[in-house]
């Protein structure tokens, strides 16, 4: 299984303070992403990083990709209470159409 | 607004009785998914079309099945629902672009009594 593991699958901190969760997988991808879901609802995408990046950037977000290490970490800086969420990295195959969802972060931040 | 939308937003049925989920998309995207997602667990991936060919997971009982009669909507079938299939079921949809993102519906969140 390619599946990605997040850790920690917990995470509660304060409004301001940074965030960071990380991913690994196990088989090589051609894509990993990061999703944010809110209680009962359906998963947003946050960030898509190619297995030929290192680090990308968007807002808040900091995504970083290991590949060496089949690893990726998700930094939200500056966290807010409305970042309280549980957050997925997701690994696209070679194919790309077989995205395999890690177990997940639960974030909560507290204002 | 092109999106992804999942009907009914809550299903009750149940245990044995037949069950379809209904899932349709504006954005015109090749590939249609559907994920299991239990309390506390990561979506688990039960099947996906590409175009009209039908890709099960080989971990996918058989009770569920999926129909795609055109490129706007997906069904899934769940045939004899047990209590254990109790669970959110998200719809997502990609475009043919092997890098693309996923786009999901809110899902429906199924009751089995």
């Amino acid at each position: 299984s390619q599946q990605g593991e997040e850790d920690p699958q917990a995470l509660s901190i304060q409004e301001g303070e940074n965030a960071t969760m990380n991913c690994s997988y196990k088989t090589s991808i051609n894509n990993l992403q990061w999703y944010r879901q809110n209680s009962g609802r359906g998963l947003v995408h946050l960030i898509l990083i190619r297995s030929n990046e290192r680090e990308k950037h968007s807002g808040r977000l900091r995504v970083t990709l290991d590949t060496s290490k089949k690893s990726s970490s998700l930094l939200i800086t500056a966290s807010r209470a409305a970042d309280t969420a549980s957050y997925f990295c997701a690994t696209g195959d070679n194919y790309g159409q077989n995205f395999v969802f890690g177990p997940g972060t639960r974030l909560s931040v507290l204002p | 607004d092109a999106m992804v939308i999942q009907n009914p937003r809550y299903q009750v049925t149940q245990f044995g009785k037949p069950v379809t989920l209904s899932c349709s998309q504006t954005l015109n995207h090749n590939v249609m998914y559907w994920y299991q997602q239990k309390s506390s667990q990561a979506p688990k991936l039960l099947f996906h079309y590409y175009d009209k060919d039908f890709n099960n997971e080989a971990d996918t009982p058989d009770n569920f099945q999926s129909r795609r009669p055109n490129t706007s909507f997906c069904f899934l079938d769940i045939r004899s629902p047990g209590l254990g299939d109790a669970a959110m079921y998200l719809c997502a949809t990609s475009g043919r672009d092997r890098a693309e993102k996923l786009f999901f519906g809110s899902g429906t969140q199924l009751s089995v009594l």
